[in-house]
């Protein structure tokens, strides 16, 4: 158990919906991560949060933000849904820059 | 941006034989290399990591190199054990390479 706790697990949803997924940090880490992981892209870095502000951006489409709260959590939030979106997605936490651990991930389904 | 370029994509070997797999980045500002283990369903976990200010670095079975001039990094598993079996991603700061699916047959 890393410590990093992620809901929900499963998520099953339309296309053209709107989703939300949220995610806890390890006590005490102030840097939250998410990360897309589908088959044939392996691990796709999203963005990053620190402390409640953005810290780093990749190859996170328009259709999807994301936010870190007072208490530290995070969610991602994805709309316009396309089948293409179906993926793991995970979130990890680290104290600052290094070592990230990572929650068990949400399997999200656009049918 | 970033590319990471990782091989062999999949790695057989024998239980108590040796396993390496080889990253490059293009980065050059990239200082910290993490490697992540994921085994089914769970996500990755983080089972060592270097820093561009060190070479080596080893934590029991498992030892990592670094070369940055040349911009590659390696990972080497020794006395593999069946539960070494997973998929190995490294990565360049928040850029992970496409993976490498080790088996370790008994």
């Amino acid at each position: 158990d890393s410590g990093v706790t992620q809901t929900p697990k499963h998520l099953i949803t339309a296309t053209g919906q709107r989703v939300t997924l949220r995610c806890s940090p390890r006590s005490g880490d102030l840097s939250v991560y998410w990360y897309q992981q589908s088959l044939d892209q392996g691990l796709q870095f999203l963005i990053q949060y620190y402390n409640g502000e953005e810290r780093a951006k990749g190859n996170i489409l328009e259709r999807f933000s994301a936010q870190q709260f007072p208490d530290l959590h995070s969610e991602l939030n994805l709309s316009s849904l396309e089948l293409g979106d179906s993926a793991l997605y995970f979130c990890a936490s680290s104290v600052g820059a290094g070592g990230q651990f990572f929650g068990p991930g949400t399997r999200l389904t656009v049918l | 941006g970033e590319n990471v370029e990782q091989h062999p994509s999949t790695l057989s070997v024998q239980e108590g034989d040796s396993a390496v797999i080889k990253c490059t980045y293009s980065d050059s500002a990239s200082n910290y290399f993490p490697w992540y283990k994921q085994e089914l369903g769970k996500g990755p976990q983080l089972i060592i990591d270097i820093r561009s200010n060190v070479g080596e670095k080893k934590d029991q079975r498992i030892a990592v190199t670094l070369n940055k001039t040349a911009k590659h990094f390696s990972l080497h598993i020794t006395e593999t054990q069946p539960e070494d079996s997973a998929v190995y991603f490294c990565a360049a700061e928040v850029r992970f390479g496409a993976g490498t699916r080790l088996t370790v047959k008994p």
